[in-house]
């Protein structure tokens, strides 16, 4: 079974300034997705960004990006010049992409992270 | 653009009662899944389905089941309801790519469930 691991419970960072998220995997499959998503205080749950595991290039969405090491299995999430908006709990999940092998999201733990004005 | 939709989005149910949580997927979306989450934890998956048969299961306890319908929309029908099951349910949906799983899931804004 994979493994999805925040070692972060906790992140701040200043607003304008540079945070990193980490995240670790643990899995035996070669083809799978990685993705970020966040959970404001609404609870709703929106999706930050998407990695292909085949694909050597890290994702980038304007002021969110990754940095993807599939030997070591790390997967961070970096957010540029952080805004207020960007305050809430971040998920990092894995899913398969091996057509036998189920279809869910696993989820980490989640890193709560707080911007400061 | 449409969204998941789930119904309702509070619910107070006594213990030992019966709830019964609605999702209506993005349309043309073939594949469900539900997620419990509770106090200050991660989503936990439950099932999922896709074009109506169930396609994945997790920690769903014997108490639950679900299903898919003819128009895709779903439903997560909880029996004995325990204190324990107090969490926000989430529906997501997504739409299978053919010879790979699916992308991307969508999720609704979850039905908050809690039980007195």
């Amino acid at each position: 079974a994979q493994t999805v691991t925040q070692s972060q419970p906790e992140m701040s960072v200043q607003e304008a300034e540079t945070v990193t998220l980490s995240c670790t995997y643990d899995t035996s499959e070669s083809d799978y997705y990685l993705f970020w998503y966040k959970q404001p205080p609404s609870r709703q749950m929106i999706l930050v960004i998407r990695q292909e595991a085949y694909k050597q290039q890290n994702a980038t969405e304007n002021r969110f990006s990754v940095n993807f090491q599939k030997a070591a299995k790390s997967f961070s999430l970096k957010i540029s010049d952080s805004q207020l908006g960007d305050a809430a709990m971040y998920f990092c999940a894995y899913r398969s992409a091996e057509e036998t092998s189920g279809s869910r999201l696993t989820f980490g733990e989640g890193t709560q992270l707080t911007v400061n004005p | 653009a449409a969204g998941v939709i789930q119904s309702p989005r509070h619910l107070i149910k006594e213990k030992r009662e019966t709830a019964t949580l609605k999702c209506y997927p993005i349309p043309r979306h073939d594949t469900v899944y539900w997620y419990q989450q509770g106090p200050g934890q991660d989503p936990q998956f439950l099932i999922s389905f896709y074009e109506k048969m169930q396609s994945d299961k997790g920690s769903i306890p014997d108490r639950f089941s679900a299903q898919q319908f003819s128009d895709y929309h779903s439903e997560l029908n909880m029996s004995s309801l325990e204190l324990g099951d107090s969490a926000l349910y989430f529906c997501a949906s997504s739409l299978v790519v053919y010879a790979r799983a699916n992308t991307e899931a969508f999720f609704g804004q979850g039905t908050r469930l809690t039980v007195v």
